[in-house]
């Protein structure tokens, strides 16, 4: 299983673009799915895509299409998350949350959780 | 997208008491090797939601088996046989068949 870091708390102003990191440790990085969701204030869980690193794929759901990027860093064992044109309703957790490819289906693993705020 | 409704919204539990929660989709969750792709999440106060429960009925490394996943095709039941305080939170179900994974709206377990 892999421990998920994420970075920290960030504040975006309108119309920015914001990139949040989550670093895995303590297995193989290319054997694990990453996935990001995200959760407004007071609000239920939304997923918004993931990244498979053996096969260097992204799959995007269509709300976020054209405005996020997932990726990965295998030679430093990173995820990444970048949200463009940030407006308030972006304002919210942004989780990181993997499970092994072959294994697994489910969201086994998630990282502690990045608050973006977005202000002017 | 699948469609996920979980019910109810809240529920008050009484510790000691046994508690159900009901997750519907709008499609089978069934594929083609016999498995359902439905998980449980719980999200306590502060907290990243944690697995409990995976394809309907696996609890994960670590849950205690207070807490059971059943059910088939489009319907779906988690249960605690007996609620302990540590269990408050809001729950969630999500489908793990395709892509985009979908959540149901969650349910909010408190103490009575």
């Amino acid at each position: 299983q892999v421990q998920l870091v994420q970075s920290g708390a960030e504040v975006k102003k309108p119309g920015s673009s914001v990139k949040v990191s989550c670093k895995a440790s303590g297995d193989t990085f290319s054997s694990y799915t990453f996935n990001w969701v995200r959760q407004a204030p007071g609000q239920g869980l939304e997923w918004m895509g993931r990244f498979i690193p053996v096969l260097g794929t992204a799959k995007y759901a269509q709300k976020f299409q054209g405005r996020v990027t997932i990726t990965a860093d295998e030679s430093t064992n990173t995820a990444y998350m970048e949200l463009s044109s940030l407006r308030s309703e972006d304002t919210a957790f942004y989780y990181c949350a993997s499970h092994h490819s072959t294994w697994s289906s489910s969201l086994d693993n998630w990282g502690q959780g990045t608050l973006v705020t977005v202000s002017s | 997208d699948i469609v996920m409704t979980q019910s109810p919204l809240s529920l008050p539990v009484t510790p000691g008491e046994p508690a159900s929660i009901s997750c519907r989709s709008s499609q089978s969750l069934l594929n083609s090797n016999g498995l359902h792709f439905l998980d449980w999440y719980l999200q306590k106060p502060g907290q990243s939601p944690l697995l409990l429960i995976s394809l309907g009925s696996n609890r994960a490394s670590g849950v205690p088996d207070r807490f059971s996943g059943s059910g088939s095709g489009t319907n779906f039941t988690l249960k605690i046989s007996r609620v302990e305080a540590e269990d408050v939170g809001v729950y969630y179900c999500m489908q793990a068949l395709q892509t985009p994974r979908t959540f149901g709206g969650g349910t909010k377990v408190e103490m009575k």
